[in-house]
């Protein structure tokens, strides 16, 4: 069967310092995968799409960074977090166009102290 | 950048009611989504509609889309507790693979 898994499920980093979040999937091959950001209470953010290994797309320019070193397993990293980054990181798959959906991890917290 | 929008942002009715969300959207789609997100989790995909569709159902749920108004529903039928939920309908804009934008959501509470 087909899964995401997306860590840690939450995180605390102080300004300045780096970040890592992981995202992989199960039971499929050449997935498009997808980072969003959800503010509270608000809607879902694009900031990077994959089709493929090594191509990422960047919708919204800011210190964040996304690769895409293995066919199944997309990264979201950034150098130094600012207090904006503060939010939740939710990493989704979908094949082939978007008639099946987007499969969505469970999500990260993340808070920005 | 946001493409569809939720109307109303909050809704609460009484379990056994049914709930109506709105969705207006900009650009020519190839498809409209609705999905579903509990508090503090990830979401759920709930059913999508064509842009050569106008009405489509999947148990409980009614979606309907206007492609002329640029406008989609969805209806919950006689709502649940375990409905409560914050509701978001996303766009495959036309001719961009698939690229899904999302709404702000509408925020339901259905009370017992």
């Amino acid at each position: 069967s087909q899964t995401i898994h997306q860590w840690p499920a939450t995180l605390v980093q102080p300004v300045g310092s780096p970040l890592s979040l992981e995202c992989t999937v199960e039971g499929t091959s050449n997935p498009n995968l997808y980072w969003y950001r959800q503010a509270a209470g608000r809607g879902l953010q694009l900031l990077f799409y994959s089709v493929g290994i090594g191509q990422i797309s960047s919708e919204v320019p800011q210190n964040l960074s996304a690769s895409r070193p293995q066919d199944r397993q997309f990264i979201l990293s950034s150098k130094k977090l600012l207090l904006s980054d503060s939010g939740f990181y939710l990493c989704a798959w979908s094949v082939g166009d978007t008639a099946g959906g987007y499969t969505f991890g469970s999500g990260t917290r993340l808070t920005v102290v | 950048s946001q493409q569809g929008e939720e109307d109303p942002q909050a809704l609460s009715i009484q379990e056994g009611e049914n709930a109506t969300m709105n969705c207006s959207y900009k650009t020519s789609i190839n498809n409209l989504q609705w999905y579903r997100q509990n508090s503090g989790r990830g979401l759920v995909h709930l059913i999508l509609i064509r842009s050569n569709e106008r009405e489509k159902h999947s148990g409980r749920l009614r979606v309907t889309l206007d492609t002329s108004k640029k406008s989609s529903s969805l209806l919950i039928t006689a709502s649940r507790a375990a409905d409560t939920a914050s509701y978001f309908c996303a766009t495959g804009p036309y001719n961009q693979g698939g690229k899904l934008i999302f709404g702000q959501g509408t925020e339901l509470s259905v009370k017992p």
